[in-house]
């Protein structure tokens, strides 16, 4: 079965640096999808990043950009020139290619503090 | 577009009793999930329905069933409440064609069971 990993429950960065946060998992299929969810306080699950284990490229959008090392199964999201509004737990999350199965699989999440 | 929503937010009920919560999926699309999220844990999949029947199904027991209409909104029901239930229920909804990885994911109903 599949498992996700996120080894650090809480973070903080200052306003405007950057952070990292870690996330591994275990599969052992070849191809399937990796997302970061941002969940703010509001409950709204949203989606900030997505790769596809196919792709040898890191997924990048604007601020948020991934590095993904497939064959560590490690799959970590930075968050550049951090910004209030980031402040929110950080679930990294699997999803398989195979087939119809289209359940998402969560890590246990990571808090992200921002300092002003 | 109001994207994906659900009701009631906020719900208390009394152990052993019966709950049903409610999802409305985003316009367009037709198979909806359900999720479970525990105090500080992430979400845990419970089961999806498309085409009105269920699809496939996580590790939660009977007491957890559900029902989609043709419409495609959906209910989830939980039967003989356990203290354990008490979590943040998220719906999630996703088109069939299209960007398969594409699930949006409602506010969610907070559930306290006592």
């Amino acid at each position: 079965a599949q498992t996700v990993t996120q080894s650090q429950p809480e973070m903080s960065v200052q306003e405007a640096e950057t952070v990292t946060l870690s996330c591994t998992y275990d599969t052992s299929e070849s191809d399937y999808y990796l997302f970061w969810y941002k969940q703010p306080p509001s409950r709204q699950m949203i989606l900030v990043i997505r790769q596809e284990a196919y792709k040898q490229q890191n997924a990048t959008e604007n601020r948020f950009s991934v590095n993904f090392q497939k064959a560590a199964k490690s799959f970590s999201l930075k968050i550049s020139d951090s910004q209030l509004g980031d402040a929110a737990m950080y679930f990294c999350a699997y999803r398989t290619l195979r087939g119809r199965d289209d359940k998402i699989i969560f890590g246990k999440g990571t808090r992200l503090h921002i300092l002003p | 577009d109001a994207g994906v929503t659900q009701s009631p937010t906020h719900l208390i009920k009394t152990r052993g009793q019966q709950v049903t919560l409610r999802c409305s999926p985003k316009s367009g699309h037709d198979t909806v999930s359900w999720y479970q999220q525990a105090l500080g844990q992430g979400p845990q999949f419970i089961f999806q329905y498309y085409e009105e029947e269920e699809r496939q199904r996580g590790n939660f027991p009977d007491r957890f069933s559900g029902h989609q209409f043709p419409n495609y909104s959906s209910e989830l029901n939980v039967n003989a409440l356990l203290l354990g239930d008490s979590a943040l229920y998220l719906c999630a909804s996703s088109p069939t064609s299209g960007s398969i990885y594409e699930q949006y994911f409602g506010p969610g109903t907070r559930l306290t069971v006592t």
